[in-house]
C-alpha cells in the first residue's frame, strides 16, 4: 500500500512552454502533498506544501507564479512549470502524507524535466 | 538556519563490509529523522524513521541511531551487498515545522563484488 505515482516520468520541452506534472496517491487519500526539486548530485529541496482544497504554501525563493500547484482532490496534485527555461531543468519529486499529523511521507518516482 | 549534512559524500567498499554513514543536524529541537535510499533517476524509498524520543531503529541489516545532544545520526549497514549500492539520504523535521523535511546531500554508496 501507500503508493504514489507521477506522470510523466520524463518530459522534454522547448523554452517558453508550460509543463504540467501530476502526482497521484493510488491507494490512500493524501491530505497534504509536497513538491521537491533535485539538481544533479544535490539534495532534495522543498518547493511547496499543498493541502487539499487550499492554496499551496511556497518556500522562500520559490516563485509561486512560475510554479503553479493545484491540489484539487485528495488523490491528485499538479505542478505546472510556466514559461519554462533551461534553468528549470531538474528532477521534480512529489510526496504525499495521509493524515494531518502522521510522520510518514510517501514519495513518487520523480519526473525528469529537460527544457531546451 | 536548520541544516542537515552528510559525510562522506561518496563511499566505495568491497562486498561484506560493515559500514557507517553519518548525518549531522544543526538544531537539537528535532522532531524526527529519516533515512532514505535513492537509486539513480528514481524516487525515494523510506528505510528507517526515528522519533525524537527514540535512540535507534533497526530493520534487517540496517540500524539507525539518533543522538540529539550531539546533533548526529548514523546509519549502520551490516554485511554490505552489491544491491545496497545507491544514494542514502537523511532528512530531519524539526519541532514547529514538522511538515518540512530538510534533506542532506546524500552519501553515494558503491559496494563492489
Amino acid at each position: 500500500g501507500a503508493v504514489v505515482s507521477q506522470h510523466p516520468s520524463w518530459v522534454i520541452c522547448k523554452s517558453g512552454t508550460s509543463v504540467k506534472i501530476e502526482c497521484r496517491s493510488l491507494d490512500f487519500q493524501a491530505t497534504t502533498m509536497f513538491w521537491y526539486r533535485q539538481f544533479p548530485k544535490q539534495s532534495l529541496m522543498l518547493m511547496a506544501t499543498s493541502n487539499e482544497g487550499s492554496k499551496a504554501t511556497y518556500e522562500q525563493g520559490v516563485e509561486k507564479d512560475k510554479f503553479l500547484i493545484n491540489h484539487a482532490s485528495l488523490t491528485l496534485s499538479t505542478l505546472t512549470v510556466t514559461s519554462a527555461h533551461p534553468e528549470d531543468s531538474s528532477f521534480y519529486i512529489c510526496s504525499a502524507r495521509q493524515g494531518a499529523r502522521t510522520d510518514t511521507q510517501y514519495f513518487g518516482p520523480g519526473t525528469r524535466l529537460t527544457v531546451l | 538556519k536548520q541544516e542537515v549534512t552528510q559525510i562522506p559524500a561518496a563511499l566505495s567498499v568491497p562486498e561484506g563490509e560493515n559500514l557507517v554513514l553519518n548525518c549531522s543536524f544543526t538544531d537539537s529541537a528535532i522532531y524526527n529523522l529519516q533515512w532514505f535510499r535513492q537509486d539513480p533517476g528514481k524516487g525515494l524509498t523510506s528505510l528507517l524513521l526515528i522519533q525524537s524520543s527514540q535512540r535507534e531503529q533497526t530493520s534487517g541489516r540496517l540500524n539507525a541511531s539518533l543522538d540529539k545532544s550531539s546533533g548526529r545520526s548514523t546509519l549502520y549497514i551490516a554485511a554490505s551487498q552489491p544491491g545496497d549500492s545507491a544514494t542514502y539520504l537523511c532528512a530531519a523535521s524539526f519541532s514547529g515545522g514538522y511538515n518540512k523535511l530538510i534533506f542532506g546531500a546524500g552519501t553515494r554508496l558503491a559496494v563492489h563484488p
